[in-house]
């Protein structure tokens, strides 16, 4: 099945700092998602990606969508405290053609800030 | 505007009893997923429902896991006999149609505890 590699695992930076992560894929994506997770709360939709090349930004995130379509990258811009949590790729694909169904997840990027 | 709902928050089983997680969507979504995150993982794909039926339960194990989406009424995962390893957390998300560009919404998660 597909599998998306996440990277890095963890990292701990100071505030004030930028963050890039990124995810790689064995196989294409439509649509690449970033979500952030909080510890005992569901993923929070940051950012949605729709088009090979696209790079989109909210506030002091920007992502983009490869060229490949195999691959994503999340930035965040002079990190704050609350940006501590857990930041999860994912992709999804159709199915059929007509049909966006299940989303393939990373395992996750644990981000600390120190203040 | 509600998000999206699910109970109970927590859920403790002893092995061999039946757990009912309940979903419900966004109001106007009409499409829901089931997701299962073991600890320190990312989350994992079991069913993808619509009003009535099932789309694609291509992640789900197919004894003691069943997901239905009444007409009226939240979408219901439910676990017969339950098992040390079904200890986790699933959350459900919920979007307004299966096409593209229709991003998936996270619930807070129901957290199985099998005793």
């Amino acid at each position: 099945g597909q599998q998306l590699n996440q990277s890095p695992q963890s990292m701990f930076i100071q505030e004030g700092e930028d963050v890039s992560m990124n995810c790689t894929s064995s196989s294409i994506f439509n649509t690449w998602l970033w979500y952030k997770q909080d510890p005992g709360e569901g993923p929070v939709l940051l950012i949605a990606l729709y088009k090979a090349g696209e790079l989109t930004s909210n506030g002091r995130l920007t992502a983009q969508f490869g060229i490949t379509r195999k691959d994503s990258f999340l930035n965040i811009s002079a990190s704050i405290p609350s940006d501590v949590g857990i930041y999860f790729c994912a992709g999804q694909d159709s199915a059929g053609g007509t049909s966006y169904g299940k989303l393939t997840f990373g395992q996750g990027t644990i981000l600390t800030v120190h203040p | 505007n509600a998000g999206v709902m699910q109970n109970p928050r927590h859920l403790v089983r002893r092995r061999g009893q039946e757990a009912r997680l309940r979903c419900s969507p966004m109001k106007g979504h009409s499409h829901v997923y089931w997701y299962r995150q073991l600890p320190e993982e990312g989350l994992k794909f079991m069913v993808y429902l619509q009003k009535e039926n099932i789309i694609d339960e291509s992640g789900m194990p197919k004894e003691r896991f069943s997901a239905e989406f009444p007409k009226e009424g939240p979408s219901i995962l439910r676990i017969q006999q339950v098992v040390r390893g079904d200890s986790a957390a699933y959350f459900c998300a919920s979007s307004q149609s299966g096409r593209a560009r229709n991003e998936q919404f996270f619930g807070p998660g129901t957290r199985l505890t099998v005793l």
